[in-house]
């Protein structure tokens, strides 16, 4: 099964972008994965599932147009532009894989996103 | 709109049982596989079970393999994780989430809020 590797933390100051990665374990090279966005106190939120051609169907309810992804090998990435306070929070990349009778999903340890 | 909520949290001791409850509205329940995802404090988000629409196959984490078990019913549009021989590990806030499925495998695309529960002696 993949393994979903995060950097622990990323910063950005209020109105700049970052770019937050989500690495594939060797082998996965076609995964796609789902980024969600997790706030203290809420459930997650789906915000878009990315592969190696971009996004994969549509993005979730809500999801402002500064969030936009794209992938390149085994990285997936989201790039939040013009960043506001609110989205201050946790994201976590996930994927499932197999199928009948072996199916697994994992998610990547998170990335705490501090805005400045 | 869709709506899933759970219930059924609370503290218990360890090696009892505890069912939690997820009641879901806004959307065709039987046509969604749904899934149990769980964060413990201060950890990130765990996948703890799926199942899929109708109840046919059922899959788990491997931590939860063999004392958890997920169940649905469909005519009361609500999702059940049966939790057994429950341990302090087992402490975590637990969501249930509807799947949608494509070509590429499940999302999880709506969450409910959350239900936690302490196990603790």
């Amino acid at each position: 099964q993949p393994v979903l590797t995060q950097p622990p933390s990323a910063s950005a100051s209020l109105g700049a972008s970052v770019t937050l990665t989500c690495t594939l374990s060797s082998g996965y090279s076609n995964y796609k994965v789902d980024w969600y966005q997790k706030s203290p106190g809420k459930g997650p939120r789906f915000v878009m599932r990315v592969g190696t051609g971009g996004i994969v169907g549509f993005k979730g309810d809500g999801v402002p147009d500064r969030f936009s992804v794209w992938g390149s090998g085994l990285n997936r990435y989201l790039t939040i532009k013009n960043i506001q306070e609110e989205d201050e929070s946790d994201y976590y990349c996930g994927a499932d894989h197999g199928g009948v009778p072996n199916f697994v999903a994992v998610f990547g340890a998170g990335t705490k996103l501090t805005v400045l | 709109q869709v709506q899933l909520v759970e219930s059924g949290g609370g503290v218990v001791q360890p090696g009892t049982s505890l069912t939690l409850s997820c009641t879901v509205s806004g959307f065709t329940f039987t046509t969604y596989a749904m899934y149990w995802v769980r964060q413990a404090p201060g950890k990130g988000l765990e996948w703890v079970a799926t199942i899929s629409n109708h109840g046919v196959n059922r899959y788990y984490g491997d931590s939860v393999r063999g004392r958890f078990t997920v169940s649905r019913d469909d005519s009361q549009n609500t999702l059940f994780l049966h939790m057994n021989s429950l341990k302090s590990d087992d402490t975590a806030v637990y969501y249930c989430a509807r799947a949608t499925r494509d070509t590429s495998g499940f999302y999880c695309d709506s969450w409910g809020q959350g239900t936690l529960v302490t196990v603790s002696s």
